[in-house]
């Protein structure tokens, strides 16, 4: 069954910090891949995603996800971590090729950010 | 331009009760989602509408739910004899076209308690 593992339910990061957050799916072929930011009382919002061709995918707010095949993971990384990135964060894939399915969430991973 | 928008924000209702959840969706988008996002869980998926396809159901927990989408636009999901356990918050996403690739836009939600 396909299935998305964040094995990290909660981080803490200093500001300033380098932060990297761990995704790892299960799927029977490459699918595309997800991160969300969700932030207290906010709807979810797409940070970046992953189709094909350059495993590092840049995104919205200085984030950055890599592509691994062989280790069927998608983590998200941020060089400098600032206060406002406190929030959860959720990865996501969904089937390549196939019409309107879903997305498939991992549990989330929520980020505090300490001063 | 106006996103995903919800309605209520927040709903507080008796065991055995009915509620209705209402989505307003991106004007133009043909897929619309709702997925259930309980404490401690990733978001789960329920229900997909995609135009005048025949809706995808097969994530709905069980016959109390409902969800329908009346002339391709708002949708509204309908719990029955709502119980403790359906205390979550409802996410609806709406995405244009049937690619898995396009992004889906998210509202903010609908906090359903149960007492």
């Amino acid at each position: 069954a396909q299935s998305v593992t964040q094995p990290d339910i909660h981080i803490t990061v200093s500001e300033g910090a380098s932060l990297e957050l761990r995704c790892n799916y299960s799927y029977g072929a490459t699918p595309y891949l997800f991160w969300y930011v969700q932030s207290p009382g906010q709807g979810l919002q797409l940070l970046l995603k992953y189709f094909s061709g350059d495993t590092l995918v840049q995104g919205i707010k200085g984030f950055e996800a890599e592509f691994k095949r062989s280790q069927s993971s998608f983590n998200l990384r941020k060089p400098s971590v600032h206060w406002s990135d406190a929030a959860e964060y959720f990865c996501a894939v969904a089937p390549a090729n196939q019409a309107g399915t879903a997305l498939i969430f991992g549990k989330g991973t929520t980020l505090s950010v300490s001063s | 331009g106006a996103g995903v928008s919800q309605s209520p924000s927040n709903k507080v209702t008796e065991k055995g009760k009915d509620v209705e959840l209402r989505c307003d969706p991106i004007s133009g988008h043909t897929a619309l989602y709702w997925y259930r996002q309980s404490l401690g869980q990733g978001l789960e998926f329920l229900i997909y509408f995609q135009g005048n396809s025949a809706p995808d159901k097969s994530g709905l927990p069980s016959d109390r739910f409902s969800a329908e989408r009346t002339g391709g636009s708002v949708s509204t999901l309908t719990i029955q004899r709502t119980q403790q356990e359906d205390s979550a918050v409802y996410l609806c996403a709406s995405r244009l076209g049937q690619s898995s690739y396009n992004e889906q836009f998210f509202g903010p939600g609908t906090r359903l308690t149960v007492l």
